[in-house]
């Protein structure tokens, strides 16, 4: 069980929209900690997404953008393509024994 | 470019222990920390610790406080993670990634090595 959940799949067909979220509590995301996110491709590095809530580095498409509010945050993928299919991870810092550094469990993107 | 160049795949069986490397060039090494992640097969990733290049304080998963150390080689810009008294459910794959240099800045994992499978198998 992770201390960040996400759903474990998410999908949409080329094109389309689609959100995972990242449900934290107070020890984490709800006390004002920023979250990031990475992309990873089965048998490759993790890839930095998303980083302090909304920002993307350079090279990342703004298909992908973030949001944070509460104890939560996400993340949009507009124009879905082919090659977004992967798996997803949220990340924040958590001040509790779980810490300081989680991830979320894990959301699978299937484009259809 | 910054780049993390992790050593290659290890077969160990449950009791050893394993040390993996991980080089980095394209940036000071010393001024960032480095963090060590793992997946197992079919699950998420799991942090499991972090080093301070500059001081050498660590911080671990408390799950594997006991069997881990982590030690960076600052003349090679080399970093390594240690698990000992491995066990079957240690198998996974082991990332090591630029992290911040302290637990208390909030900065990403920005460039991550290419993975390192170790096996735990009798």
């Amino acid at each position: 069980q992770s201390v960040l959940t996400q759903p474990p799949s998410v999908s949409g067909a080329p094109g389309q929209r689609v959100t995972i979220s990242c449900t934290g509590s107070s020890s984490n995301i709800g006390a004002g900690y920023d979250v990031h996110w990475y992309q990873h491709l089965p048998g490759t590095a993790p890839k930095l997404l998303i980083y302090g809530n909304t920002n993307r580095p350079s090279g990342v498409p703004d298909r992908f953008s973030g949001s944070k509010s509460g104890t939560s945050a996400s993340l949009a993928i507009t124009g879905l393509q082919a090659d977004d299919e992967a798996d997803y991870y949220c990340q924040s810092y958590d001040g509790s024994l779980s810490g300081p550094w989680v991830f979320g469990g894990g959301t699978k993107l299937t484009v259809l | 470019q910054i780049q993390l160049v992790q050593s290659g795949a290890e077969v160990k069986k449950p009791g050893a222990s394993v040390k993996v490397s991980c080089k980095a060039s394209g940036y000071t090494f010393i001024t960032y920390g480095i963090s060590w992640v793992r997946q197992a097969p079919g699950q998420g990733l799991e942090w499991m610790g972090w080093i301070s290049v500059n001081n050498g304080n660590t911080n671990y998963a408390q799950k594997l406080q006991g069997r881990l150390t982590m030690s960076t080689d600052t003349s090679t810009s080399t970093a390594y993670m240690e698990l000992r008294s491995l066990r079957s459910d240690d198998t996974a794959v082991y990332y090591c990634a630029r992290a911040p240099p302290s637990p208390f800045v909030g900065t990403p994992f920005d460039y991550w090595g290419q993975g390192t499978l170790v096996t735990v198998s009798s």
